[in-house]
């Protein structure tokens, strides 16, 4: 399938490693952030969200931690297995009126066995 | 499982041509959007609709680019002409309501402009 992992920032674990994603966001006025993952030749598929009035929020085998103070967010995958190798996308939804997905930069994740 | 359709999923076209995409949501989802993602970039959202009301265009270039989505279902996504810089995976997304942090994405149209 066709990649779309070039130029991108990439994290190369072993299967059964935990894995960190970094992203910075940048509206503060921002009512959620979302993790989002995007195999080779497919769509986004969505992960997990948080509300910006929340620090964690855990789902099977991955947490999200918000930290306001500096515009980090981060999405933590346990047990990291080769199922896991995709391009991961942090996304920004600012409802004013309506609502809009911003996504960041991407982060490709190559899990060996 | 109900999923996003698009067509074609690949297109090559010559610069100054007609290009037009197709995407059928989930059924039942009212909020339907097209993105633009440009390789090795996240998606970008060219326009959205609830129902068939355009609810978001701002980012798309309508000089050449219009997209329709007449009975609230299906949706068409039309460049006119197509230009070298327009190369990119068109994405369609839908989503149950307006403000859903979960949208499900179709496969994408990769779009050649030679």
């Amino acid at each position: 399938g066709e990649s779309v992992g070039l130029h991108l920032p990439t994290l190369s674990v072993q299967e059964g490693d935990n894995s960190i994603i970094n992203c910075a966001y940048s509206n503060s006025a921002s009512d959620y952030f979302i993790w989002y993952k995007q195999e080779s030749g497919k769509g986004p598929q969505f992960i997990i969200d948080i509300r910006s009035n929340m620090d964690k929020r855990q789902g099977q085998r991955v947490t999200v931690l918000l930290n306001k103070t500096v515009k980090h967010l981060s999405l933590q995958i346990a047990a990291t297995q080769p199922g896991d190798s995709a391009v991961y996308f942090c996304a920004e939804n600012f409802f004013s009126g309506y609502s809009t997905l911003t996504f960041g930069k991407g982060t490709m994740l190559l899990v060996s066995p | 499982e109900a999923e996003v359709a698009q067509s074609p999923r690949y297109k090559i076209t010559e610069k100054s041509q007609a290009v037009a995409f197709w995407c059928d949501p989930i059924s039942g989802h009212a909020t339907l959007y097209w993105y633009r993602q440009i390789l090795g970039q996240g998606p970008e959202l060219l326009v959205q609709f609830q129902d068939e009301s355009v609810v978001d265009d701002s980012q798309l270039p309508k000089d050449r680019f219009s997209a329709e989505r007449l009975k609230g279902v299906d949706s068409t996504l039309k460049i006119q002409p197509a230009e070298l810089g327009d190369s990119a995976m068109y994405l369609c997304a839908s989503s149950i309501r307006q403000g859903d942090n979960e949208q499900f994405f179709g496969p994408g149209t990769r779009l050649t402009v030679l």
